[in-house]
């Protein structure tokens, strides 16, 4: 079974640039989340899909950063304009269900580093 | 406000000894608790959950976990470590009955496990 893919795995850019994140869920897994894990700290969720709506985006910076799932399958997470505090591994999950008991696969992650 | 503490941010074992990692957890209700671990460049890996029943759960690798209602506690556990098990571990949990997002974990910062010869 394939994993969870993300794409790129590494990006470095300047403050103020625009960056965007791929991810390509498991087959069949309905729910998709993005995480951000900054150095020294575990996961923070940023937001979740389900199908293709928004389930939680609670701890999105709006003003930066939007994701869409417009398929319901693959994703993309886009920050614009970066700050350097958005240095981080952005880490993407998916789950066959969004119930609480359901496992979540994690992807490698796409560390980005903002100059 | 609901959060998941890791107090050591490494622990170091001989191959062969036993070995804990902690985690303390402060939710409301009972939660849905969880372990992960993570490789250098690779993504979180899930080792076991707890939902209900045995507070003895077993997992991937010959890991296992207790969960402890009173002292609100899931330390990981392993009768004899391995170097290989050196890596990163994040326990997590998924509080019920509201607090955002469906199936929304949280994760303490993470412990690193080192494993020597």
């Amino acid at each position: 079974e394939a994993g969870v893919a993300q794409s790129p795995r590494y990006k470095i850019i300047e403050k103020r640039q625009s960056v965007a994140f791929w991810c390509n869920p498991i087959s069949g897994h309905a729910t998709l989340y993005w995480y951000q894990q900054i150095l020294g700290q575990g996961p923070k969720l940023l937001i979740q899909f389900q199908n293709n709506g928004v389930v939680d985006d609670s701890q999105l910076p709006k003003d930066r950063f939007s994701a869409e799932r417009l398929k319901g399958v693959d994703s993309t997470l886009k920050i614009q304009p970066a700050k350097l505090e958005d240095s981080a591994v952005y880490l993407c999950a998916s789950s066959f269900r969004g119930g609480s008991y359901n496992e979540q696969f994690f992807g490698p992650g796409t560390r980005l580093t903002v100059l | 406000a609901q959060s998941v503490a890791q107090p050591e941010d490494q622990v170091n074992v001989a191959e062969g000894n036993p070995l804990t990692v902690k985690c303390t957890y402060s939710v409301s209700g009972n939660p849905y608790l969880f372990w992960y671990v993570q490789y250098p460049n690779r993504g979180l890996q899930f080792l076991l959950k707890y939902i209900t029943g045995d507070n003895l759960v077993k997992g991937s690798y010959g890991f296992e976990a207790e969960f402890n209602k009173s002292q609100t506690s899931f330390h990981l556990k392993k009768p004899s470590a391995l170097v290989s098990d050196s890596a990163l571990y994040f326990c997590a949990v998924r509080p019920l009955g509201g607090g955002g997002g469906y199936n929304k974990l949280i994760f303490g910062a993470g412990t690193r496990l080192a494993v020597h010869p």
